[in-house]
């Protein structure tokens, strides 16, 4: 079965520090990949989409993720984090239909 | 932002009556979905939709159904609601033009409800 998999429920790095979140997914073919961000009590925005191409996208925000095949993963970067990047952040994958499957989140928080 | 209503945005509901949900979409989009998000689950889809009157399941559609009449309103319905279904309810669209997968899901604002 498909599945997303992001192992760090919680995250907690310095204002300025470098940061990276993993993500791990479960899919037979060609996968459609996501980074969702939310904010406190607000919806999903998407940060970056990878569907073919170039292995590693740019993001808004500064954000930036790397698909690696051979892993299976899709790991969200960025080199300094702000204070405002604290939030909850979702990877996803697009399956067959258009249905998205979901990771559980982690929670990125940022010290001053 | 891409034009997506959910209403209601908060509800406070007793065990066992039914409650329905609403999204309301302005962008003509094809797809649709309903999700749940808990804590430690991430987002879970309960059913989704490819067209009109056009439905599916997803992974916890137990207890749920739903009805897409026209393009811009996808319904919700708990038919009897329980306190497992105390969740924050999110609807998505997405294009779904040509290839179903080479496009974004975009967000509506959230639902939060609650089964007393």
């Amino acid at each position: 079965a498909q599945s997303v998999t992001q192992p760090d429920i919680h995250i907690t790095v310095s204002e300025g520090a470098s940061l990276e979140l993993r993500c791990n997914y479960s899919y037979g073919a060609t996968p459609y990949l996501f980074w969702y961000v939310q904010s406190p009590g607000q919806g999903l925005q998407l940060l970056l989409k990878y569907f073919s191409g170039d292995t590693l996208v740019q993001g808004i925000k500064g954000f930036e993720a790397e698909f690696k095949r051979s892993q299976s993963s899709f790991n969200l970067r960025k080199p300094s984090v702000h204070w405002s990047d604290a939030a909850e952040y979702f990877c996803a994958v697009a399956i067959v239909t258009g249905k998205l499957i979901f990771g559980q989140g982690t929670t990125l928080q940022v010290k001053p | 932002d891409a034009g997506i209503t959910q209403s209601p945005r908060h509800k406070v509901t007793e065990t066992g009556t039914p409650v329905t949900l609403r999204c309301h979409q302005t962008e003509n989009h094809r797809y649709m979905y309903w999700y749940r998000q808990d804590p430690g689950h991430g987002l879970r889809l309960i059913h989704y939709s490819y067209g009109v009157k056009d439905t599916d399941k997803g992974e916890v559609s137990d207890g749920y159904s739903v009805s897409r009449s026209k393009t811009e309103d996808f319904l919700l319905t708990l038919e009897s609601a329980t306190s497992s279904q105390t969740s924050v309810y999110f609807c998505a669209i997405s294009d779904g033009t040509g290839d179903p997968m080479n496009t974004e899901a975009f967000f509506g604002q959230g639902t939060r409800l609650t089964v007393v």
